[in-house]
């Protein structure tokens, strides 16, 4: 299996410039994640969708959006990129079971690292 | 809401040595889990252990092991037996049981082992 799979690898963007953020998952997992990380820090939530169909916002949603049209892929939109938007974005996913009080662990991709300029 | 608070941003430990790395969280939530995950230089996450708010027995997997004092609210990582490899960021993370999965994360702290 692939896991988590989030292209490009690495992406330079010009101020007020857009692009598609990919992540892709083969588990059949029903909940997806986008975060981000700026540098020497933890991962902040920017949005997360619970189904096909479903979305939600995170702890910094501004200037992003999403939209989850099947169970594998959650693409993240940037409409108008900023230098604010400089990190390294990080996709994941979980089949949680709701109160399963287990290890249910995020899987997360390899990550884009996104400069604006 | 929940908050997770890493107070080491850095710590350097002697090759072979132990190491406690230290976890403390709020919440007023009694159904949450715990996790911590490795970030090498490579940048992926790695997840390392769990440990649930109801788990009576401290969770361990291989060297790791996790340190859970309820009562304190914190859940310190320990890896014994410290190897070159585990020289990373380490995070600290927490999510209510019954909600829709969102992991809190701490700030991190840098590992470096030295040979």
């Amino acid at each position: 299996n692939a896991g988590v799979t989030q292209t490009p690898k690495f992406r330079i963007l010009k101020i007020g410039q857009s692009m598609t953020l990919q992540c892709a998952q083969d588990m059949n997992h029903n909940y997806m994640y986008w975060y981000r990380q700026d540098p020497g820090m933890g991962l902040k939530l920017i949005y997360y969708s619970v189904g096909a169909g479903i979305t939600d916002k995170g702890e910094v949603p501004n200037g992003y959006n999403v939209s989850r049209s099947t169970t594998e892929d959650f693409p993240l939109r940037l409409e108008l990129a900023a230098p604010s938007q400089t990190s390294v974005y990080f996709c994941a996913s979980t089949q949680a079971s709701y109160g399963s009080g287990g290890g249910d662990e995020q899987y997360f991709g390899p990550g884009t690292r996104l400069t604006v300029t | 809401a929940q908050k997770i608070t890493q107070t080491q941003p850095g710590m350097f430990v002697q090759e072979k040595e132990a190491v406690t790395l230290d976890c403390t969280y709020d919440t007023s939530d009694q159904s949450y889990g715990l996790f911590w995950y490795k970030q090498p230089s490579s940048g992926e996450m790695i997840f390392l252990i769990y440990q649930g708010s109801y788990d009576e027995q401290n969770a361990t997997e291989g060297r790791y092991s996790l340190n859970f004092q309820k009562a304190r609210k914190s859940a310190n990582l320990v890896i014994s037996a410290s190897q070159l490899g585990d020289s990373a960021m380490y995070f600290c993370a927490m999510r209510l049981l019954f909600g829709n999965e969102k992991l809190t994360f701490g700030t991190g702290t840098r590992l470096t082992i030295i040979p």
